[in-house]
């Protein structure tokens, strides 16, 4: 089956560094790739929708410049957080599009800022 | 907009007990609809899924029927176990296919 990996799956920050998040697909090509947020006991929030080769479309209230987001190839889409502060302390999921319109979830990644 | 609505949690049950996890939906058109699920400290896993009306969706003993005329998706397990528990999200896609809108996640706790 279709499988997404996330590296790394858990990583602690000072406030005021930027944090790398990538996301592959491993077993097959993905031209989308999407970013969520997760909080604690509350459903996944939309960030934005990485399209390979093209720039991230971002939901209504997600900093672009904050979250850095390139999808270099079809199985390569990275998530970063720049300057990061103790609030942007999250679970980051990404998953990757199918063939047919469904989505494979990567296992996730707890980032905490302190 | 589009929205998915879950039953609030959490449910506790006691292993071998009947599963109910209501799920309603609002949106334009017939969506494509899912059951996720999340296990403590990871991501989530596709449970099941249905693409078209009347359309059963099943996997692990988990079942859930796609019905357009109450825009519902409930998921049903005959007898649950220790190993169900986790948090369970119900979830649409959009027509354009292009964003998951999920609800707001179920827990579910099942003791010995």
């Amino acid at each position: 089956g279709a499988v997404v990996s996330q590296h790394p799956s858990r990583v602690i920050c000072k406030s005021g560094t930027s944090v790398k998040i990538e996301c592959r697909s491993l077993d097959f090509q993905a031209t989308t790739m999407f970013w969520y947020r997760q909080f604690p006991k509350q459903s996944l929030m939309l960030m934005a929708t990485s399209n390979e080769g093209s720039k991230a479309t971002y939901e209504q209230g997600v900093e672009k410049d904050k979250f850095l987001i390139n999808h270099a190839s079809l199985t390569l889409s990275t998530l970063t957080v720049t300057s990061a502060h103790p609030e942007d302390s999250s679970f980051y999921i990404c998953s990757a599009k199918g063939l047919y319109n469904e989505q494979f979830f990567g296992p996730g990644t707890r980032l905490t800022v302190l | 907009g589009d929205s998915v609505t879950q039953m609030e949690g959490p449910v506790t049950l006691s292993e071998e007990a009947f599963l109910t996890i209501n799920c309603t939906y609002t949106a334009t058109g017939y969506p494509s609809l899912f059951w996720y699920v999340q296990y403590p400290g990871e991501g989530l896993q596709l449970l099941l899924k249905a693409t078209k009306a009347d359309d059963k969706g099943s996997n692990k003993g988990f079942e859930a029927t796609y019905r357009k005329e109450t825009t519902s998706f409930h998921l049903e397990k005959g007898s649950v176990q220790v190993s169900d528990s986790a948090v369970y999200f119900c979830a649409l896609l959009n027509q354009a296919g292009t964003a998951l809108i999920f609800g707001k996640g179920t827990t579910l706790s099942v003791s010995s």
